[in-house]
């Protein structure tokens, strides 16, 4: 079956600017997970969310960073007035029920954004 | 608060050789782990995991790994590596209950012929 599913799959913008990155997770998975990877490292938690509502939020950098998934399906991560220093790939995951984060995760390839 | 630290950012090794990817973690309650694979140009795949129970865990691939928990650490081994397992590996874990999975840094193993 498919796969968690990222779109854009790189977006350039300006500093500045307002970008929405896009994930699609595996049919039927109630879990969704955000992380961004900056180059060298590993994945950094972002935010997780159990259904429509984000049951941990702690790893958001500060207030231009925003996330939803009003169906609890597909979940938008926004980042307004973009700074050089969010140039990184954003990785989505999914996972299939509500055991937190014991569950296997499942990835998908990433938005590579870079902010000039 | 929970940490994870990978010791080798690279481990070059001959094929058919043994390898160990160390991983150390630091949480005073119960953790689960977990090591993830990231091939090139592919998303992140899990390898194995750890979250109660026999502290020796198979995965995927050959790969195992040993859940110490004196010596705080998750350690992978394979006793013979092949060309193909050249990628990233990720050592990563969470408190026990929790939602929040924190990641090492990762380790990039090159297996040579």
């Amino acid at each position: 079956g498919a796969g968690v599913s990222q779109t854009p799959s790189n977006k350039v913008t300006e500093k500045g600017k307002y970008v929405e990155l896009r994930c699609d997770p595996i049919s039927g998975h109630t879990a969704l997970y955000w992380y961004r990877q900056s180059l060298g490292q590993g994945p950094e938690f972002l935010i997780y969310f159990q259904g429509t509502g984000a049951a941990d939020d702690s790893g958001l950098p500060n207030d231009r960073f925003f996330a939803v998934r009003p169906e609890g399906s597909v979940s938008t991560l926004k980042i307004q007035r973009t700074e050089r220093g969010d140039s990184a790939v954003y990785l989505c995951a999914s996972s299939p029920d509500l055991g937190g984060g014991e569950e296997t995760q499942y990835f998908g390839p990433g938005t590579r954004l870079l902010v000039l | 608060a929970q940490s994870v630290t990978q010791l080798d950012s690279q481990v070059p090794v001959f094929e058919e050789a043994p390898v160990e990817l160390r991983c150390n973690y630091s949480s005073s309650v119960s953790v689960y782990l977990f090591w993830y694979v990231q091939y090139p140009n592919q998303g992140l795949q899990l390898l194995l995991k750890y979250l109660s129970g026999s502290t020796l865990v198979k995965g995927i691939n050959g790969f195992e790994a040993e859940f110490n928990k004196s010596q705080t650490s998750f350690h992978l081994r394979k006793p013979s590596v092949h060309i193909s397992d050249t990628a990233e590996y990720f050592c990563a874990g969470g408190r026990t209950g929790g939602f929040k999975t924190i990641f090492g840094a990762g380790t990039r193993l090159f297996v040579k012929a």
